[in-house]
């Protein structure tokens, strides 16, 4: 039974560039939540995705955009990336938007550079 | 919004009773949950409480008194492996998962 799955591990991006992080959530989930973790502080919620719709969002800028496709993967798209969104962006599944044990891939380590 | 409070780090022996204290001030409060992370690594759900009380899981325990906004997780028989980041979470009606800032447990033999 795969977990939650991330891609690309690391990336490392110049100032003013864009990304795109990938998630595959857990078998049998059709929620995806995504968080940044800068280091040593807790993840901050960016939004979730439920049904294809961004449900929720968090004091995060519009630079930060998302997606979800109907086999209810997700894509992270930031954009001008800024030196402070260096972070771990890790992405959570659940079965459902009122889930609670959410299950968190090992995130993508990005550094802006 | 959401706040929580909890202790930055913590050190103990092998062997040894950690409790990780946690206080919050949320609208729309949920439930808490506790994840653990190792260093570099996937945060992993632990226990959630949505009503007063106690929870056990194994050598982990949590708890809530919701009419103190807090919370702890206790962590018995402390083991090398658990030294990691432990982070309390709240979890607010519109299904928004708000983390603390974390605390670091050292487990030394």
């Amino acid at each position: 039974d795969a977990g939650v799955t991330q891609s690309p591990t690391h990336l490392i991006k110049t100032r003013g560039q864009q990304v795109t992080l990938r998630c595959s959530p857990k078998s049998g989930h059709d929620t995806v939540s995504w968080y940044q973790q800068a280091l040593g502080q807790g993840p901050q919620f960016i939004f979730q995705y439920y049904e294809e719709e961004e449900r929720q969002r968090g004091n995060f800028p519009d630079r930060f955009s998302g997606h979800q496709f109907p086999n209810y993967s997700s894509e992270l798209n930031v954009n001008a990336l800024l030196l402070g969104d260096s972070a771990l962006y890790l992405c959570a599944s659940s079965f459902g938007q009122g889930g609670y044990g959410y299950t968190f891939g090992s995130g993508t380590r990005l550094t802006v550079v | 919004g959401q706040s929580l409070e909890q202790p930055s780090e913590v050190t103990a022996v092998e062997g040894a009773i950690v409790q990780i204290n946690c206080t919050y001030q949320t609208s729309g409060f949920y439930g808490l949950s506790w994840y653990q992370q190792h260093d570099g690594g996937a945060p992993t759900f632990l226990s959630y409480n949505a009503l007063d009380g106690l929870e056990e899981t194994g050598r982990f325990s949590s708890f809530l008194s919701r009419s103190d906004s807090y919370g702890y997780l206790l962590l018995q028989e402390l083991q090398m492996k658990d030294s990691a980041s432990y982070f309390c979470a709240t979890r607010s009606n519109d299904y928004k998962l708000s983390f603390g800032a974390g605390t670091t447990v050292t487990v030394r033999a």
